[in-house]
């Protein structure tokens, strides 16, 4: 099955900064990447996805960019705002979600 | 709220005992999800229905697991005999799929049962 690993597990950023969040995943079937954003005790958001046959996908301060050959792919938040501190999850799917563990961001006033 | 529901939001129960959750997915939707997340964890896929039809079910779903969707709308998850590793977050998503099996598809979480077992 599919297996996802994200890096780093948490992230501090000063407000205004950009933060990373990197994933790689296994199976080269998966042709569908979301993020999700969960703040303590809520349900996860889809905040961003990006299919296969796409290298880069931008909504206002965020990014995601997507490399097949290597299997990793990545989300960009420029410009940091206290209200992006949360949990953000990435994950990998061709009909199912296999999600990494997670990145606690920060963001520092 | 035309959102993903799913009830009852906590569950405190004792060990041995049996509990069932509800999802009522996004009306238009035909695939529905149960998950389950452990503190510090990402959500690990447990099942999945296309319509009423139950495709799919993880290694993580124990004989002492079943879900339904009888109807193809709303879907019940039942834990038979609980364990305290049983204790975790169970997260109900849906979608809207268009294509095949392998088509890829927007998933839309509930806010999730939190299960105790003491």
């Amino acid at each position: 099955g599919e297996n996802v690993e994200q890096h780093p597990s948490t992230l501090s950023v000063q407000e205004g900064d950009s933060a990373v969040i990197k994933c790689t995943y296994s199976d080269s079937a998966s042709n569908y990447f979301p993020w999700y954003k969960q703040e303590l005790g809520k349900r996860p958001q889809l905040i961003i996805d990006i299919r296969s046959n796409v290298g880069e996908k931008k909504d206002q301060r965020i990014a995601v960019t997507l490399n097949k050959t290597a299997k990793h792919f990545s989300l960009h938040i420029t410009e940091t705002q206290p209200e992006d501190s949360a949990v953000y999850f990435c994950a990998a799917n061709d009909y199912k979600l296999s999600f990494g563990a997670g990145t606690t961001v920060t963001v520092r006033a | 709220d035309t959102g993903v529901s799913q009830n009852p939001r906590h569950k405190i129960t004792k060990r041995g005992q049996n509990v069932t959750f509800r999802c009522d997915p996004i009306s238009e939707h035909n695939r529905l999800y149960w998950y389950r997340q452990t503190l510090g964890q990402g959500p690990e896929f447990l099942t999945y229905f296309q319509n009423e039809a139950q495709l799919e079910k993880s290694r993580l779903l124990s004989d002492r697991f079943s879900a339904e969707r009888p109807k193809g709308s709303f879907s019940t998850l039942e834990i038979q005999r609980t364990e305290q590793g049983d204790s975790a977050m169970y997260l109900c998503a849906s979608s809207l799929a268009l294509g095949g099996l392998g088509s890829y598809n927007e998933q839309f979480f509930g806010p999730g049962t939190r299960l105790t077992v003491l």
